[in-house]
């Protein structure tokens, strides 16, 4: 499972709260990312990262924040939540340090906002 | 606009049965192409394809990718109901503006195979 662990795996929130979702990786792999998946878009990408303090947005950026501090740590905040903002959060890693390998994705975070 | 398109988006097979899915895109300065399977939870990898004509295979799945066409084909022969997932197909671009090399996915296949 390349050691990634999401926190929390589920959340109900309301609308125009702040949320942070939490991606742990054990190993020090380079790349993390965090995408969201809804019905009919497959996998999003929001943010990701390329080393510590080293972040870039993703296709769906708007409404989203990420810091990502230690090698092993990448959030993602919601700055004020949304009902749009409903969906499944996967963190993923690139294990072999290239970022256009394949990447291993955490469990998955199912966010409700309501 | 760079996208990837899948077909078809779903698919009921019986056991046995061998199935085709359907990935083609359009991206500039294409990368490489992944292909995923998602059950009921994350998705998981399972080939990765950057030159044409060369298959790659893993037990009962294989697939192979046509940089000319630009698609590529998901096989699955004597399928079980194990089988049953969502497919996933993503290919990667160069990104000239960043140093990442951009993933987009596609909408998924679902599979269900019945005994």
């Amino acid at each position: 499972d390349a050691g990634i662990t999401q926190s929390p795996r589920h959340k109900v929130t309301e609308t125009g709260t702040p949320v942070t979702l939490r991606c742990h990786q054990t190993e020090n792999h380079r790349y993390m990312y965090w995408y969201r998946q809804d019905p009919g878009h497959g996998l999003r990408l929001i943010h990701y990262s390329y080393g510590v303090k080293d972040t870039d947005k993703g296709e769906v950026s708007d409404g989203y924040s990420v810091s990502r501090s230690k090698t092993e740590d990448f959030l993602l905040t919601l700055e004020s939540a949304t009902s749009s903002q409903t969906s499944v959060y996967f963190c993923a890693i690139s294990t072999t340090g290239l970022p256009y390998n394949e990447q291993f994705f955490g469990p998955g975070t199912r966010l409700t906002v309501l | 606009e760079d996208k990837v398109v899948q077909s078809p988006l779903s698919l009921v097979v019986h056991e046995g049965d061998t199935v085709t899915l359907n990935c083609s895109y359009e991206v500039t300065n294409f990368r490489s192409l992944l292909w995923y399977k998602q059950e009921k939870k994350a998705p998981t990898f399972l080939f990765m394809l950057t030159s044409s004509g060369i298959e790659k295979k893993s037990g009962r799945l294989s697939s192979i990718l046509d940089k000319k066409e630009l698609f590529s084909i998901l096989n699955i022969t004597a399928t079980q109901t194990g089988d049953s997932a969502i497919y996933l197909c993503a290919v990667a671009h160069v990104q000239m503006k960043t140093s990442y090399d951009k993933v987009i996915f596609g909408p998924g296949t679902s599979l269900s195979v019945i005994p």
